[in-house]
C-alpha cells in the first residue's frame, strides 16, 4: 500500500461544478496535510493546509480532514477552466521533518 | 528576494557521467527538501535536511549524495548518471516542520536526461 493515495484520475468536470478530490495515508503520525497545485511544466504550489480535524475554508476550495479515517480531501467550488491542474496531497511527519506526496490527480475543467 | 532558484534549467548527461544540481534558498530556511517527478507521477524524496550539517535519506536516495554546509544552499550530486535518472528535479524549502511553519515553496526545476 502506498503511503499517500490520491483517486485516480483524469477528473473532469463542467465549469461552475464542484470538484472532489480525495486523498488517504497510512502513517498515523502524519500531522500536517497539504494540498498543492501544479500546471504542467511548473513547480507545485501552495493551495491549502490542514493541521485539525473538519473543514477550512479558503475562498473556492475547502479542504476537510479525518485523522480516524487517514482520510483528506479538497473539494473546488465553481470550478474555472484555470483550475486545470494536477492537484498533489502531501502529509508531512512533523517529528521527522520527512515528507511524502500522493502521485497526483488532473483535473480537466470543461467550459 | 529570489525565493528558492535550481540551476541548471536543462541538462543532458551521458551514461556515467557525474553532476551537482544546485538549490539555494534565500528565505533562511531551516529544511530543505530534494525530489524527483517522473512523468505522470508525483514527487519522490530523495534526500532532505533539517539543518545546516544535517540530512536525511528520503524515499529514493539510491545513486543520489547531499551536502548541507551552509542554511542557503543545499545540492544534490548525481554519481554515475543512469538512464533511471531521468526525471525532473525540485528542490523545496520551509521554514520549520511544525504548524504554520511547514509550507514548502518549491524551485523552478531541473529537467534532467540521461543517455
Amino acid at each position: 500500500q502506498k503511503e499517500v493515495e490520491q483517486n485516480s484520475g483524469p477528473l473532469s468536470v463542467p465549469e461552475g461544478a464542484i470538484a472532489s478530490l480525495n486523498c488517504t495515508y497510512s502513517d498515523r503520525v502524519s500531522q500536517s496535510f497539504f494540498w498543492y497545485r501544479q500546471y504542467s511544466g511548473k513547480s507545485p504550489e501552495l493551495i491549502m493546509s490542514i493541521y485539525s480535524n473538519g473543514d477550512k475554508e479558503d475562498g473556492r476550495f475547502t479542504a476537510q480532514l479525518n485523522k480516524a479515517s487517514q482520510y483528506v480531501s479538497l473539494l473546488i467550488r465553481d470550478s474555472q477552466p484555470s483550475d486545470s491542474a494536477t492537484y498533489l496531497c502531501a502529509v508531512i511527519d512533523t517529528n521527522a521533518g520527512k515528507s511524502t506526496f500522493g502521485d497526483g490527480t488532473t483535473l480537466t475543467v470543461k467550459p | 528576494n529570489a525565493g528558492v532558484t535550481q540551476t541548471p534549467k536543462f541538462r543532458i548527461l551521458k551514461i556515467g557521467q557525474s553532476m551537482t544540481l544546485q538549490c539555494t534558498q534565500d528565505m533562511n530556511h531551516n529544511y530543505m527538501y530534494w525530489y524527483r517527478q517522473d512523468p505522470g507521477m508525483g514527487l519522490k524524496l530523495i534526500y532532505y535536511s533539517v539543518g545546516a550539517g544535517i540530512t536525511d535519506k528520503g524515499e529514493v536516495p539510491n545513486g543520489y549524495n547531499v551536502s548541507r554546509s551552509t542554511t542557503e544552499d543545499f545540492p544534490l550530486r548525481l554519481e554515475l548518471a543512469a538512464p533511471s535518472q531521468t526525471s525532473v528535479y525540485f528542490c523545496a524549502s520551509s521554514y520549520d516542520a511544525v504548524f504554520a511553519t511547514d509550507t514548502q515553496y518549491f524551485g523552478p526545476g531541473t529537467r534532467l536526461t540521461v543517455l
